[in-house]
């Protein structure tokens, strides 16, 4: 099992620009999470989703959209890239059977100049 | 809703010295609470958690946790830390009855000196 995989791992944006991160987990969990990682500000939930089709707002969605066409996959999409979104950008999975364990994937840093 | 708050952002500690890392969380729903650590360039890995039962928890490298709901902590101990230890620990809680989204606190840094 590969886990929680993330593409790309590092990527630079100008201001205006759009890109979409993907997010695949090979262990058929149901739910599905984005954060942001910001020095001295932990983790913060941006969108999640608890099944193929569906997705929820998090603690910060503003800028961002999801997609949860497969069960396996998560898309996070920014349609015009600002400064403010530079971060560490985490993708996790949770199964019901996984005992209250989400797994990470390695992350992706994005700049925005 | 529910909110972490970890009360030292560094914590520098000399090798084979006990640590102590403070987690405290507010919320108004049964909860459930973890610790997660972050080493250099990597994504979070689960060190522990509480769910329900024992207040005391433990991980497989020597830390443990003790849930205490009187005053909403939930603190992280080791009795003697190693130079490999040193990394990034997030306390974080998620609410029974919820999405199982994770709030967290905002890190703890544990630096290992020799």
């Amino acid at each position: 099992n590969a886990g929680v995989t993330q593409t790309p791992k590092f990527r630079v944006l100008k201001t205006g620009q759009s890109m979409t991160l993907l997010c695949a987990q090979d262990m058929n969990h149901e739910y599905m999470y984005w954060y942001r990682q910001d020095p001295g500000m932990g983790l913060r939930l941006i969108h999640y989703s608890v099944g193929e089709g569906t997705t929820a707002k998090g603690e910060v969605p503003d800028g961002y959209n999801v997609s949860r066409l497969k069960k396996q996959n998560f898309l996070l999409g920014l349609e015009s890239a600002a400064p403010s979104q530079t971060s560490v950008y985490f993708c996790a999975s949770f199964g019901t059977q996984a005992l209250w364990e989400q797994y990470f994937g390695p992350g992706t840093r994005l700049t925005v100049t | 809703a529910q909110s972490v708050t970890q009360l030292d952002s560094q914590v520098p500690v000399f090798e084979e010295a006990p640590v102590e890392l403070r987690c405290n969380y507010s919320s108004s729903v049964s909860v459930y609470l973890f610790w997660y650590v972050q080493y250099p360039n990597q994504g979070l890995q689960l060190l522990l958690k509480y769910l329900s039962g024992s207040t005391l928890v433990e991980s497989i490298n020597g830390f443990e946790a003790e849930f205490n709901k009187s005053q909403t902590s939930f603190h992280l101990r080791k009795p003697s830390v190693h130079i490999s230890d040193t990394a990034e620990y997030f306390c974080a809680v998620s609410e029974s009855g919820s999405a199982r989204q994770l709030t967290f606190g905002s890190g703890t840094q544990l630096t290992v000196l020799p």
